[in-house]
């Protein structure tokens, strides 16, 4: 079946403008998450999604990142007023929840997207 | 302050050799994951861990709670396993997922 997808690819813009990045995750996943990768830089955690639970934003590095999901399937992950230092792999990963499991509430492997290489010039 | 600590951070290698790389933690976590990047930036799952050991083909992964460490080993190293490995752990207090900055492997033929 498919995996995670993400839209576009690539995006140029220029610095102010905002920016629209998009996530299909796997049909049926419940959980969805936004990373940002700088250049040269490890994974960043910036938020997550569980079904219909409130999601968790505490990754979000400023008010100019908002994210939303849809339906409980897509998500947009929207940056305002652009700045350079946006200029990041944003990569979206999602997962199903299992409940059970003898360490753990539940268990998850998360599938991750191809990324979108977003440049704020 | 790294919450995830990986070392080596590069690891060049000779086709063939046996590879080990190690990831410690210093939060409470309810899985540990360990992830593979290729060059062209996909990054694929390649174990979930809570405890204990697991292999996949020529992979094996271990997890010390106690210590809290884990392990990455490649048996019979190829080419093809040149990628950056990273270890990344779910805390427990939330839904952060904390990563370490990757360990990138050469294996030459």
């Amino acid at each position: 079946g498919a995996g995670v997808s993400q839209s576009p690819s690539n995006k140029v813009t220029e610095k102010g403008k905002d920016v629209e990045l998009r996530c299909d995750p796997i049909s049926g996943h419940t959980a969805l998450y936004w990373y940002r990768q700088s250049l040269g830089q490890g994974l960043e955690f910036l938020i997550y999604f569980q079904g219909n639970s409130a999601p968790d934003k505490s990754g979000l590095p400023s008010d100019r990142f908002s994210a939303e999901r849809t339906g409980g399937s897509v998500s947009t992950l929207t940056i305002q007023r652009t700045q350079q230092e946006d200029s990041a792999v944003y990569l979206c990963a999602s997962s199903l929840w299992l409940s059970g499991g003898t360490f753990a509430r539940y268990q998850e492997t998360q599938y991750f997207g191809p990324g979108t290489r977003l440049l704020v010039l | 302050k790294n919450e995830v600590e990986q070392s080596p951070q590069n690891l060049t290698a000779q086709e063939g050799e046996f590879i080990t790389i190690n990831c410690s933690y210093s939060v409470g976590i309810s899985a540990l994951h360990w992830l593979q990047q290729h060059p062209g930036g996909g990054i694929v799952s390649l174990f979930m861990l809570s405890s204990g050991k697991k292999k996949h083909g020529r992979l094996i992964a271990t997890i010390n709670i106690q210590e809290k460490h884990s392990s990455l080993h490649i048996t019979a190293s190829h080419p093809r396993d040149s990628a950056v490995y990273i270890c990344a752990v779910r805390s427990t207090t939330g839904n952060q997922f904390y990563f370490g900055t990757g360990t990138s492997l050469t294996v030459i033929p």
